[in-house]
């Protein structure tokens, strides 16, 4: 089936710092979303991303659909703490309600 | 407020035992609700569309006799895994398609077979 390469698989940070995530595909997708999972529980969604060179930031968190469709960034500015999870890109094509996700990215902030 | 609600949230049982799961739309009535697996480590895999009054739509490799999937109501979808063994231990997650296309997702059943 569809994949998404999401990048890095893990990163550890010290606060304070920006971090930078991305997810390709090498099919088009017509939405990107950007979700938070904290341990035992239900990812929780960031941004939402409907159109083709799309930018739309969230507090501390910014994100970009491509241009090509085929891939989308998450950045997050000045890290807390509380920004610890995993970071999940999700995409759907033209048409369908159905969500690939991305192997998430597992992000440590050190205080 | 939540909008999905899951139940239980943590479940643990013997292998050969069914095990239900219930997904609750509290905002809206949702015609679909899905259903997905995490196992530890890895990333969401959809395994049903679930579909008001209607038989579920399967992924591919998804055994519909095993995963049972009831949507009665615009508000409630059920999960029942049968005759679970420990292969089947996982983290599973609905979600709701609400509005403004939006999903939201529940909180997640954790089911420990033995």
């Amino acid at each position: 089936g569809q994949q998404l390469n999401q990048s890095p698989q893990s990163m550890f940070i010290q606060e304070g710092e920006d971090v930078s995530m991305n997810c390709t595909s090498s099919s088009i997708f017509n939405t990107w979303l950007w979700y938070k999972q904290d341990p035992g529980e239900g990812p929780v969604l960031l941004i939402a991303l409907y159109k083709a060179g799309e930018l739309t930031s969230n507090g501390r968190l910014t994100a970009q659909f491509g241009i090509t469709r085929k891939d989308s960034f998450l950045n997050i500015s000045a890290s807390i703490p509380s920004d610890v999870g995993i970071y999940f890109c999700a995409g759907a094509q033209g048409g369908s309600e159905k969500l690939v996700f991305g192997k998430g990215t597992k992000l440590t902030v050190n205080p | 407020g939540a909008v999905v609600s899951q139940h239980p949230s943590r479940v643990i049982c013997k292998s050969g035992t069914s095990v239900k799961i219930e997904c609750r739309s509290l905002d809206f009535q949702a015609t679909t609700m899905f259903w997905y697996r995490q196992f530890p480590k890895q990333s969401l895999m959809l395994m049903a569309t679930s579909n008001e009054g209607s038989k579920a739509t399967y992924e591919q490799g998804v055994e519909k006799d095993k995963f049972l999937i009831n949507h009665a109501s615009l508000t409630l979808s059920t999960l029942t895994v049968t005759s679970a063994h420990p292969e089947d231990s996982s983290f599973y997650i609905c979600s709701v398609r609400g509005r403004n296309e939006k999903l939201f997702f529940g909180s997640g059943t954790q089911l420990s077979v033995l």
